[in-house]
């Protein structure tokens, strides 16, 4: 059973403060690694995604990927109030790349 | 440029019955996958279609079922509903094909409520 995993939370931080997402992954094949976004109440959407190892930075956000470890991360700088939401970590299936396995989130709140 | 959009956003039924969801994906793309969310659960996959064809299925009965049509617009059908069904429905619109390639964009969902 291929499986990502991920701390459900909640992650509490302090405004401005790094908050630090972690997400695990079984398939030690898979290539694609996206981090979704989902509001309370919202659908899902993408705010980013990483194919190599190492670090990718866009604005406030860093994805961080170890394959090695199979693990994955997303790091937000200065966070505020409106970064609160439900942050979904999915790998592509290694097996089937039309598929994506999720993990079931981690809930991050941002206190001002 | 619209999003993806599905109707109906609310709907309640009864068990036994069965429930049609309908998704407009983004125009253009031609891959909608239909998922499946609840708080215990997460997101699970229950198919996806690229050019009328259902491409792949996820592990769910044949009670869900599904389609596209010439238009890339798709349809999700489930049958003899149960109390476990209800749940947000979800659909997502790809230019890739195959979710796994590419960025996925969500409809607000339709969510089920069976009673």
């Amino acid at each position: 059973q291929k499986e990502v995993e991920q701390n459900s939370g909640p992650l509490s931080v302090p405004e401005g403060a790094i908050a630090s997402l972690n997400c695990t992954y079984s398939d030690r094949g898979s290539q694609s690694f996206f981090w979704y976004r989902q509001y309370s109440g919202k659908s899902p959407e993408l705010i980013m995604f990483i194919y190599s190892n190492g670090d990718k930075e866009d604005g406030r956000f860093t994805a961080q990927l170890n394959k090695a470890s199979q693990y994955v991360s997303l790091l937000i700088r200065d966070s505020q109030p409106s970064d609160s939401a439900t942050y979904l970590c999915a790998v592509n299936d290694a097996g089937n790349n039309r598929k994506l396995i999720w993990g079931l989130g981690t809930s991050l709140a941002v206190n001002p | 440029k619209a999003g993806v959009t599905q109707t109906p956003r609310y709907l309640i039924k009864t068990r036994g019955q069965q429930v049609t969801l309908s998704c407009s994906p983004i125009s253009g793309h031609r891959s909608v996958s239909w998922y499946q969310q609840t708080p215990g659960q997460g997101l699970q996959f229950l198919f996806e279609y690229f050019s009328e064809t259902q491409r792949n299925k996820g592990n769910f009965p044949g009670r869900f079922s599904g389609r596209q049509f010439s238009n890339s617009r798709s349809e999700m059908n489930v049958s003899t509903l149960e109390l476990g069904d209800s749940a947000l429905y979800l659909c997502a619109s790809s230019s890739q094909r195959g979710a796994g390639t590419g960025e996925l964009f969500f409809g607000e969902g339709s969510r089920l409520t069976v009673l």
